[in-house]
């Protein structure tokens, strides 16, 4: 079955720390995208890809590091530099003007 | 930037009732996109509007987008307990393939 895939489902950490969220989909689809949900918030982009080895940032970039070497993974890396990191964080891919089909999320917490 | 304004933000109704969700932007949209939450999952995809007037019918949920194109509604009709949570609409911002979300409206049904 063709899908998006989040890991992992629950994360931890720790004050200072690095963490990297991970989204494969075997979809074919070009466009991915990180969006972080705040609860009242909606969903606010963080990252954006549109093709292979290119990205831009969203709304709410600052903390936040990607990268696109492979068609099928858009892994999202948390840095130390994004303060308030706890969030539920959601990947997506897209066709062209397509609908989006989002992961299961990641739900994050600095403990 | 381009944002949907999308009321109310909450919603209790017994089952039965019907409900319904609106959003409205200050500038015509090239067309707009509805998503369901379900509590604890990720958004899904449900449909995408795009022409003037356009009204589209998913079994007691119908999708309207305005004349002008610059609002839409999404009414259920006689909600089961099944229609609970969050309804989000989306339009595509600029010429790019990201999607803006409004805040969504989180419906609890009593059964």
């Amino acid at each position: 079955d063709g899908g998006i895939t989040q890991s992992p489902k629950y994360l931890f950490r720790k004050e200072g720390q690095n963490v990297t969220l991970s989204c494969e989909q075997n979809l074919n689809h070009d466009a991915m995208y990180w969006y972080r949900q705040d609860p009242g918030q909606g969903l606010r982009l963080i990252y954006y890809s549109q093709i292979v080895n290119d990205f831009q940032k969203g709304d709410i970039a600052e903390g936040y590091s990607v990268s696109r070497e492979k068609k099928e993974s858009f892994p999202l890396t948390v840095t130390s530099a994004q303060k308030n990191p706890t969030a539920f964080y959601l990947c997506a891919s897209s066709i062209v003007a397509g609908s989006y089909t989002f992961g299961s999320g990641t739900r994050l917490t600095v403990v | 930037g381009q944002q949907v304004m999308q009321i109310p933000q909450y919603q209790h109704v017994q089952e039965g009732e019907d409900f319904t969700t609106y959003c409205n932007s200050s500038t015509t949209l090239s067309n707009i996109q509805w998503y369901k939450q379900r509590p604890g999952g990720h958004p899904v995809f449900l449909i995408q509007l795009v022409k003037s007037g356009e009204v589209k019918k998913q079994k007691r949920l119908t999708f309207q987008f305005g004349e002008a194109k610059k609002n839409s509604s999404l009414h259920i009709t006689a909600t089961q307990t099944t229609d609970v949570g969050t309804y989000f609409c989306a339009e595509t911002q600029g010429g790019s393939e990201k999607l803006v979300f409004g805040k969504g409206t989180k419906l609890t049904v009593n059964p």
